[in-house]
């Protein structure tokens, strides 16, 4: 079946460190691939996307790029900061999936001064 | 504008109670979606109504329903409650069919007792 792999967390790190956070799919078509943050005490808001194969989405400074050959969407972001503290989820739906997103389990990434 | 509002916020029920959670979208998105968000299992999806008509269904029992109104707000109904129906139901909203950005709630916690 279809689902979404991230790597588990929590992320450690210093500020202005960077950061990568691995996602993987398995699909049985060409999905659209999302990565959504919760803030603490906050719905999900979309961060970034991309639509096919070596899109590249991109938001607030960070990165991702739709990869089909390795079935890939790493988030990643050169210098991150304490207001990134967040848990991360990336997240796969597929066209006449009528807005179904299938998500990967979050990594929380915890941002230190 | 008005952000996707969920209503309560917080309940508390026994097993064997039934629940009734509610769903403002935000103004002029007609699609509502809803998801479960649990420690052990993650964020699942568990339905999806545009326009008064539910087009997908999650893998979750039929003690889960939900419906959508004219106006687009909705609701969803957990019938004879379980312990592990406690989690965090999050609503979604979109602006169309397939618009591929969700915007969520905050969600409304549910805890069964």
């Amino acid at each position: 079946g279809n689902s979404v792999t991230q790597m588990e967390g929590p992320v450690t790190l210093s500020e202005e460190a960077f950061l990568t956070i691995n996602c993987t799919y398995t699909a049985t078509g060409y999905p659209s691939l999302f990565w959504y943050v919760q803030y603490p005490g906050e719905g999900l808001q979309l961060l970034l996307k991309a639509t096919k194969a070596d899109d590249k989405g991109s938001n607030k400074g960070f990165e991702a790029t739709y990869r089909k050959e390795t079935t890939s969407f790493h988030l990643e972001k050169g210098s991150v900061q304490v207001s990134d503290s967040a848990v991360y989820f990336c997240a796969l739906s597929f066209s006449g999936g009528y807005n179904k997103l299938i998500f990967g389990a979050g990594t929380r990434l915890a941002v230190h001064p | 504008k008005a952000g996707v509002t969920q209503t309560p916020r917080y309940l508390i029920k026994t097993r064997g109670q039934q629940v009734t959670l509610s769903c403002s979208p935000i103004s002029g998105h007609r699609s509502v979606s809803w998801y479960q968000q649990t420690p052990g299992q993650g964020l699942q999806f568990l339905f999806e109504y545009f326009s008064e008509t539910q087009r997908n269904k999650g893998n979750f029992p039929g003690r889960f329903s939900g419906r959508q109104f004219s106006n687009s707000r909705s609701e969803m109904n957990v019938s004879t409650l379980e312990l592990g129906d406690s989690a965090l139901y999050l609503c979604a909203s979109s602006w169309g069919p397939e618009a591929g950005e969700l915007f969520f709630g905050e969600g409304s916690r549910l805890t069964v007792l």
